[in-house]
C-alpha cells in the first residue's frame, strides 16, 4: 500500500485563489520532504527540499513567495500555491524520505500519488 | 552536479520480450540508484534501487546492474506483460555530501508500450 499520502489528487480553481496540497508519511518519520512539479511528458522538476522543523530550500527560478511550503511535523508537509494563475496549472508531486522501520533501508525516497492542479 | 542521461526515450516490445533501458551519471561520487515507475495519472513507484557496493540485484522479473567505471546503470524486464507499461525514470543520488547531495537527480524518462 502507499506509504506517502498526498491531497488532493486533482483541484480545479479560479485564478487568484490559493490552494493547499497535503502530503504525510503514512509508517514512517520523514527527516527530508520534497516538493516536484511534473509537465506533460516531462521528468519531474524538484521545486524544494524541506526538513522539519525548518525552512524550506527552493531550487533556482522557483519563487518562493508564489509556492509556500510548511513542514511542522515529521509525518506531514503542505505546499500552498497561493494566487493561482492559469501557469500554475500542473501535475504536483510530494515525496519522503527516512527510514521505514528500525531495518529498513535509510534513505529510501518514497512518492505521492500527485496533484493535477488546474486554474482557470 | 550530477547529470543522468537515459534512453531510449521510447520502447516498444511485444508481450514476453525483454526490454532494457539504460542510464548514465556524471558524478562519480553519486552512490544510489533508484528506478521508479510512474503510471499515467498517477506519482512514481520505486520498483527496485541498487548501492554503489553492488554490481547487480534481481527482484523476480526486473533486475538493476551497475558499472560504476563507465558510470552507467541499467533496468531489465523480462517476460515483459502488457501491465508493465508506463514511464520509466532511472535516477541517481549522492549521499556522501558531494556537490548532489541530498537531491535525486532524474532522466528523462522512458515510455515502455507492451504489446498484448
Amino acid at each position: 500500500g502507499a506509504v506517502v499520502s498526498q491531497h488532493p489528487s486533482r483541484v480545479i480553481c479560479k485564478s487568484g485563489t490559493s490552494v493547499k496540497i497535503e502530503c504525510r508519511s503514512l509508517d514512517f518519520q520523514a527527516t527530508t520532504m520534497f516538493w516536484y512539479r511534473q509537465f506533460p511528458k516531462q521528468s519531474l522538476m524538484l521545486m524544494a527540499t524541506s526538513n522539519e522543523g525548518s525552512k524550506a530550500t527552493y531550487e533556482q527560478g522557483v519563487e518562493k513567495d508564489k509556492f509556500l511550503i510548511n513542514h511542522a511535523s515529521l509525518t506531514l508537509s503542505t505546499l500552498t500555491v497561493t494566487s493561482a494563475h492559469p501557469e500554475d496549472s500542473s501535475f504536483y508531486i510530494c515525496s519522503a524520505r527516512g527510514q521505514r522501520g528500525a531495518s529498513g533501508a535509510k534513505n529510501i525516497q518514497y512518492f505521492g500519488a500527485g496533484t493535477r492542479l488546474s486554474v482557470l | 552536479g550530477e547529470n543522468v542521461e537515459q534512453h531510449p526515450s521510447t520502447l516498444s516490445v511485444q508481450e514476453g520480450d525483454s526490454a532494457v533501458i539504460k542510464c548514465t551519471y556524471s558524478d562519480s561520487a553519486s552512490n544510489y540508484f533508484p528506478w521508479y515507475k510512474q503510471e499515467l495519472g498517477k506519482g512514481p513507484q520505486l520498483i527496485i534501487d541498487i548501492r554503489s557496493n553492488v554490481g547487480e540485484k534481481k527482484d523476480q522479473r526486473i533486475a538493476v546492474t551497475l558499472n560504476k567505471t563507465a558510470k552507467h546503470f541499467s533496468l531489465h524486464i523480462t517476460e515483459t506483460q502488457p501491465e508493465d507499461s508506463a514511464v520509466y525514470f532511472c535516477a541517481a543520488i549522492d549521499y556522501a555530501g558531494g556537490t548532489s547531495y541530498g537531491k535525486l537527480t532524474f532522466g528523462q524518462g522512458t515510455i515502455l508500450t507492451v504489446h498484448p
